[in-house]
């Protein structure tokens, strides 16, 4: 069966500092990848997705940025960090771009 | 521009009850809806799926109506348990510019199943 990792499942950085997460899927090949934030009070924002090896699309202009270094791998990160990145981040994985998407348990950022 | 409306933010409803959650969309025709279940603290979970020429989808309580005509879908959940207590997510494919469609989701409505 498949399942999905995130980690950190926490994390408090302070302002300025860099940022890596990751995430890795299990069980399934070449899987669309996707990056979400949902900040308090608002609804999942889909901030970058994959569809292969070093394939990435950005939804949102950002200071964030992601990268896929294997099929199963996909990375969020930053190099200086603002106030407004905190926030809950989600990655997802699908079979195509038109099926249902399975989410990881998320990381918890707050940046002071 | 293209919205995704899920007019309650929360909704109380007694346990054994029907509850009914509404997801509104304009100014697009998406080829298919989905709906999710999120807890506090963790990611969501897939409930269901249906396409543009179904009208109506069916899993164990749940039920799931589309209608085009109206541009609305309907989330049933019948003989309601405290422990459907969550956060239901609405999502559509929606164009995201340069050919490309991606699964854009409403803000959710917070159900309490109240015992």
């Amino acid at each position: 069966s498949q399942t999905i990792h995130q980690w950190p499942a926490t994390l408090v950085q302070p302002v300025g500092s860099p940022l890596s997460l990751e995430c890795t899927v299990e069980g399934t090949s070449n899987p669309n990848l996707y990056w979400y934030r949902q900040a308090a009070g608002r609804g999942l924002q889909l901030l970058f997705y994959s569809v292969g090896i070093g394939q990435i699309s950005s939804e949102v202009p950002q200071n964030l940025s992601a990268s896929r270094p294997q099929d199963r791998q996909f990375i969020l990160s930053s190099k200086k960090l603002l106030l407004s990145d905190s926030g809950f981040y989600l990655c997802a994985w699908s079979v195509g771009g038109y099926n249902e998407q399975f989410f990881g348990p998320g990381t918890r950022l707050t940046v002071l | 521009s293209q919205k995704i409306e899920q007019n309650s933010e929360a909704l109380n409803i007694q346990e054994g009850k029907t509850a009914t959650l509404t997801c509104n969309y304009t100014n697009y025709s998406p080829a298919y809806l989905q709906w999710y279940r999120q807890d506090p603290g963790r990611g969501p979970v897939f409930l269901l799926l249906i396409r543009e020429n179904e009208k109506e989808k069916r899993k164990e309580r749940l039920k799931v109506t589309f209608d085009t005509t109206l541009k609305q879908s309907l989330f049933h959940i019948t003989a309601s348990q405290p422990a459907d207590s969550a956060t239901y997510l609405c999502a559509l494919d929606l164009y995201s510019g340069a050919g490309s469609y991606q699964l854009t989701f409403g803000k959710g409505t917070k159900l309490s199943v109240i015992p």
